[in-house]
């Protein structure tokens, strides 16, 4: 099976705006979507993009999504930080028999 | 409002057994799968296993990791998800989040708030 690896932290000032990558160790990450989950501390996760690039309802455009086949990776955006988008981000994506998460990355809003 | 509400987790000794529920409002339950989704203490999210919908045959699929030792099933008539977990061990200790899956997406529209197994003697 494959692997997604992310960075284990990012921090930036509110305002400006951070990048996570998700990178895929084997496959090619743009045969199956890509999701991006927040999980803030005590709470179960929510889902900010789904299906590469797509906003759920509710999710202010701040956050993006996007697929880059040259480093076989994806990217979430976060842009205008704010306190409130401290958490942590996991990517998400799929085989035809199994579901893989990225390890994961903490966002900080210094 | 699409509701998942888990249910069924709490203190058991290793090698023995739990059926965690997962009850669900606010949509049609039978046009869905669902997966389930654990979170040990501290560490990321790993995902367990999924059931598509009856329309695509309710077949399952597992991680390595819990294959053969646990099992999902589904209740479209009272709209309930199910997780049988046998032989617990230790490592199996986490929060339960149960999901829902769109059609096609391969991911995770909804989540529920958790529930927690604690594996211990």
């Amino acid at each position: 099976n494959f692997m997604l690896t992310q960075p284990h932290s990012v921090s930036e000032s509110p305002g400006k705006a951070v990048t996570i990558s998700c990178t895929r160790s084997s496959g090619n990450i743009a045969s199956n979507y890509v999701h991006w989950y927040q999980q803030r501390p005590g709470s179960a996760p929510t889902t900010v993009i789904h299906e590469d690039n797509q906003r759920p309802s509710g999710v202010p455009d701040r956050f993006s999504g996007s697929i880059d086949s040259s480093s076989n990776s994806a990217s979430l955006t976060i842009s205008g930080l704010k306190t409130e988008d401290e958490a942590d981000y996991y990517c998400q994506t799929y085989d035809d028999s199994s579901h893989v998460f990225g390890t994961g990355t903490e966002v900080t809003v210094l | 409002e699409v509701q998942l509400v888990e249910s069924g987790g709490g203190l058991v000794q290793p090698g023995r057994s739990l059926r965690l529920s997962c009850a669900t409002s606010g949509f049609t339950f039978g046009a869905y799968a669902m997966s389930w989704v654990r979170q040990a203490p501290g560490k990321g999210l790993e995902w367990v296993g999924l059931i598509r919908s009856n329309t695509y045959g309710g077949t399952t699929e597992y991680a390595a990791s819990v294959k053969d030792r646990f099992t999902i099933s589904r209740d479209d008539s009272r709209s309930v998800a199910y997780l049988q977990v046998n032989s617990l061990k230790i490592e199996d200790t986490a929060v339960y989040y149960c999901t829902r899956e769109p059609l096609r997406s391969g991911g995770y529209d909804y989540w529920g708030q958790g529930t927690l197994v604690t594996v211990s003697s």
